[in-house]
């Protein structure tokens, strides 16, 4: 069975600090990794992609990859109110026709003012 | 961005009626899409695999006589939940892939599907 395992939360950070989500994930074979944020009663919307081994930064959002520990992580610096959401956390699984995304049960995030 | 649509956001329908539920990429033509579903406070579940033309490829445990999908076209495909039950009740999301941007999935707003 291959999973994405988080930390269900809450992570409760101050406004302005950072705030850090971890992933990890049982395939070796997976080669992507994505970063969803979801509000309460709304679909997922992409954060940011990551598939090389170390930082990529995109504004505010930092993703790491480790792929030798098999973990992933977000950070978020400057955190503010309207971050707060479930973060999830997918690998792309190759097999089949289609590759296909194995979602995380996701990080609730509650950013406190 | 990459948008994608779906129709109905919300339905209630009585025990034993079927429901289709729409998903259109808007501005971008979608070599694959796919539907999810959603359970209070869970995490998505694959549901199929659905590309144009072709016949979905459904996830195990999932029904495809009950959840009917059809991609007509490289921009929209259809859930039916047919003779829907109360256990069907969920919040339904697709997901589409653009074409030439690798493996990146673009949601829709989700429905919400409340069976009587």
């Amino acid at each position: 069975q291959k999973e994405v395992e988080q930390n269900s939360g809450p992570l409760s950070v101050p406004e302005g600090a950072i705030a850090s989500l971890n992933c990890t994930y049982s395939d070796r074979g997976s080669q992507s990794f994505f970063w969803y944020r979801q509000y309460s009663g709304k679909s997922p919307e992409l954060i940011m992609f990551i598939y090389s081994n170390g930082d990529k930064e995109d504004g505010r959002f930092t993703a790491q990859l480790n792929k030798a520990s098999q973990y992933v992580s977000l950070l978020i610096r400057d955190s503010q109110p309207s971050d707060s959401a479930t973060y999830l956390c997918a690998a792309l699984n190759y097999g089949g026709a289609t590759n296909k995304l194995i979602f995380g049960t996701g990080t609730l995030l509650a950013v406190q003012p | 961005g990459a948008v994608v649509s779906q129709h109905p956001s919300w339905v209630i329908c009585k025990s034993g009626t079927s429901v289709k539920i729409e998903c259109r990429s808007l501005d971008f033509q979608a070599t694959t899409m796919f539907w999810y579903r959603q359970f209070p406070k869970q995490s998505l579940m694959l549901m199929a695999t659905s590309n144009e033309g072709s016949k979905a490829t459904y996830e195990q445990g999932v029904e495809k006589d009950k959840f009917l999908i059809n991609h007509a076209s490289l921009t929209l495909s259809t859930l039916t939940v047919t003779s829907a039950h109360p256990e069907d009740s969920s919040f339904y999301i697709c997901s589409a892939i653009r074409q030439g941007e690798g493996e990146t999935q673009y949601f829709g707003p989700g429905t919400r599907l409340l069976v009587l």
